[in-house]
């Protein structure tokens, strides 16, 4: 079963503009990541933020993390059209990984 | 460094055939976990192994099994191939450090196809 929930499903933007998508979760964790994925291929890892920390960046990404609502989201500044790919969100607890159904981001350019 | 392999990358069954896929992950890595992936549901947890030790299992029938060797190389068989099991198996290994944060390197999967 899975774990995290992406919210929006799917994500049409223009270059340029910010992207913002939301994942909520159901237990509790020892840190969330983010991951992406290029059409049909492996994930790749993006981000991970500790379930004692709030927020972090890296590069013109920014995430946050309200582990009191289980919930947390991705920040994609100034996109382009090579963003264009499904991003996952991840728990990491005790067990496994697990991840949501992903956001389908278009950035059209 | 060389990154997860996994083969074969593209594979086609019939109903009732067996198959069985192949990762090999980063060197050093000692953790190998499987993940269905289908359009539907999303990444599916399959299994994890460590150390050539099932460390945990998700929701599957039987017929999914797995299994590593000494050099950390996992493979996962599929028995009784059922349409349901098309999709995009990906493997992901980590260092799976006790109280560090795992993070997967994927593999670009295995696409089953069941006719």
């Amino acid at each position: 079963s899975q774990q995290g929930e992406e919210d929006p499903q799917a994500l049409s933007i223009q270059e340029g503009e910010n992207a913002t998508m939301n994942c909520s979760y159901k237990t509790s964790i020892n840190n969330l990541q983010w991951y992406r994925q290029n059409s049909g291929r492996g994930l790749v890892h993006l981000i991970l933020i500790r379930s004692n920390e709030r927020e972090k960046h890296s590069g013109r990404l920014r995430v946050t993390l309200d582990t009191s609502k289980k919930s947390s989201s991705l920040l994609i500044t100034a996109s382009r059209a090579a963003d264009t790919a499904s991003y996952f969100c991840a728990t990491d607890g005790d067990n496994d990984m697990r991840f949501g159904a992903g956001t389908r981001l278009t950035v059209k350019p | 460094k060389a990154g997860v392999t996994q083969t074969p990358r593209y594979l086609i069954k019939t109903r009732g055939q067996q198959v069985t896929l192949s990762c090999s992950p980063i060197s050093g890595h000692r953790s190998v976990s499987w993940y269905q992936q289908t359009p539907g549901q999303g990444l599916q947890f399959l299994f994890e192994y460590f150390s050539e030790t099932q460390r945990n299992k998700g929701n599957f029938p039987g017929r999914f099994s797995g299994r590593q060797f000494s050099n950390s190389r996992s493979e996962m068989n599929v028995s009784t191939l059922e349409l349901g099991d098309s999709a995009l198996y990906l493997c992901a290994s980590s260092l799976r450090i006790i109280s560090g944060a795992n993070v997967l390197t994927f593999g670009a999967g295995s696409r089953l196809t069941v006719l």
